[in-house]
């Protein structure tokens, strides 16, 4: 049973701070890495999925870093901004009959303050 | 392309009543995956479906069944229901057997039982 933890739980920057979370999950049994972004009231949307030791994506602000061996990934915002505001969840995929279950943590709340 | 959606967004249900949720997936999407995030909590993995058939099972009893349809839309039936099946029930549409690829998150029902 693969164990999910995101630290901190919740986050409150200033317009213009940039932000990181972690992602914690156990370094056996690894498949794949999702992160990600739910604004309330609305559906969860991927920001990136990741497989190698080592990855690295970005998207606009958004990037993150993948480290299968240590188990670990963090999610960076730079110069993060209101719209930023929602719920980061992360999620390993457990290899198991070649499915894509999910395995979520609790997330990280951010709240971005103008 | 009208994305993942779930009817209907809100429901609310008495003890012991009987329930029925629908998904359709993405287009172009061939296998559906549920979830039930009850507060505080990620997003628990209830199972999977694909080909019409159920792929993979998360630790829910069996008051939680569920049916693929042809056209690749879903069902999610709980019976005998119990306060404690109240949460918001997530739908995710994805592509085939790999953990590689993106699930596509529905906004989601919001089921209440009293």
């Amino acid at each position: 049973i693969l164990n999910v933890e995101q630290s901190p739980q919740s986050l409150h920057v200033q317009e213009g701070d940039s932000t990181n979370f972690t992602c914690s999950f156990p370094s056996s049994n690894f498949y794949a890495l999702h992160w990600y972004r739910w604004e309330t009231a609305k559906s969860p949307e991927a920001l990136f999925v990741m497989t190698l030791n080592g990855d690295e994506k970005k998207k606009g602000r958004i990037s993150a870093t993948l480290n299968t061996k240590e188990g670990y990934s963090y999610l960076y915002i730079k110069g993060s901004q209101p719209e930023d505001s929602a719920t980061y969840l992360c999620a390993p995929s457990a290899p198991s009959y070649n499915t894509d279950k999910l395995i979520f943590g609790t997330g990280t709340r951010l709240q971005v303050f103008p | 392309d009208a994305g993942v959606t779930q009817s209907p967004t809100h429901l609310i249900k008495t003890r012991g009543q009987q329930v029925t949720l629908r998904c359709s997936p993405k287009s172009g999407h061939d296998t559906v995956s549920w979830y039930q995030q009850a507060l505080g909590q990620g997003p628990q993995f209830i199972f999977q479906y694909y080909e019409e058939e159920e792929r993979q099972r998360g630790n829910f009893p069996d008051r939680f069944s569920g049916h693929q349809f042809p056209n690749y839309s879903s069902e999610l039936n709980v019976n005998a229901l119990l306060l404690g099946d109240s949460a918001l029930y997530l739908c995710a549409s994805s592509l085939s057997a790999s953990g590689r690829y993106e699930q596509y998150f529905g906004p989601g029902t919001r089921l209440t039982v009293t």
